[in-house]
């Protein structure tokens, strides 16, 4: 089986300072994972995704995510937010190691950043 | 470019009726899912179908069935639509179906919202 936890149904960030929306995953498998953005009435963006390589994924809008398979995280974040990046954000995991090839997503995160 | 279009945008039906959602992907994208987003909660995988035959199927009731047309289009349909029913349904489309191919993300429609009283 395979699971995601967003363990932060808020998170509150002043605009210009560094944003981290927390992760963690449960695969029995090698991780695919992904971060999506909602805006309200919009579908799910896709921002980034860990396959392999480097633990640091860099995606759009400025957003990277590190991988860390020791503490099965992969927390997303901006250097300096701004308050366009207030949203819904969602992260999903597929399992590569033979588990579904469905992705798992989260229950989301709303972030906000404040003027 | 047009993105992965969802119709209608917003829907209201009353209990034990049914319900059509559509859908059109992406030109060339051949992969169409459906996932259900009730609110507060992320996207819940239905069904996820590639050149007209059903891959997938989540842990939905019977009442949710789905197909897709020649030209990769899909329909879902509910039947004896109850309560908890009402949620965001999106639908994504890919190149491939998801498990192939490395950089096969999915892209996502705006929804349609449905609402049962």
């Amino acid at each position: 089986a395979q699971s995601v936890a967003q363990p932060e149904d808020q998170v509150n960030v002043a605009e210009g300072n560094p944003l981290t929306v927390k992760c963690t995953y449960s695969v029995s498998g090698n991780p695919y994972l992904f971060w999506y953005v909602q805006y309200p009435n919009r579908g799910l963006q896709f921002l980034l995704k860990y396959i392999t390589g480097d633990n640091l994924v860099k995606g759009s809008y400025g957003f990277e995510a590190e991988f860390n398979k020791s503490q099965t995280s992969f927390h997303l974040k901006k250097p300096s937010a701004l308050v366009s990046d207030s949203a819904l954000y969602f992260c999903a995991v597929r399992d590569e190691g033979g588990g579904s090839y469905i992705p798992t997503f989260g229950r989301g995160t709303s972030l906000i950043v404040h003027p | 470019d047009a993105g992965v279009t969802q119709s209608p945008t917003h829907l209201i039906k009353t209990r034990g009726q049914h319900v059509t959602l559509r859908c059109s992907p992406i030109s060339g994208h051949k992969s169409v899912s459906w996932y259900q987003q009730v609110l507060g909660q992320g996207p819940q995988f239905i069904f996820q179908y590639y050149e007209k035959e059903e891959r997938g199927r989540g842990n939905f009731p019977d009442r949710f069935s789905a197909r897709q047309f020649p030209n990769y289009s899909s329909e879902l349909n509910v039947n004896a639509l109850l309560l908890g029913d009402s949620a965001l349904y999106l639908c994504a489309s890919s190149t491939l179906p998801p498990g192939q191919g490395r950089n096969n993300e999915q892209f996502f429609g705006p929804g349609t919202r449905l609402t049962v009283l």
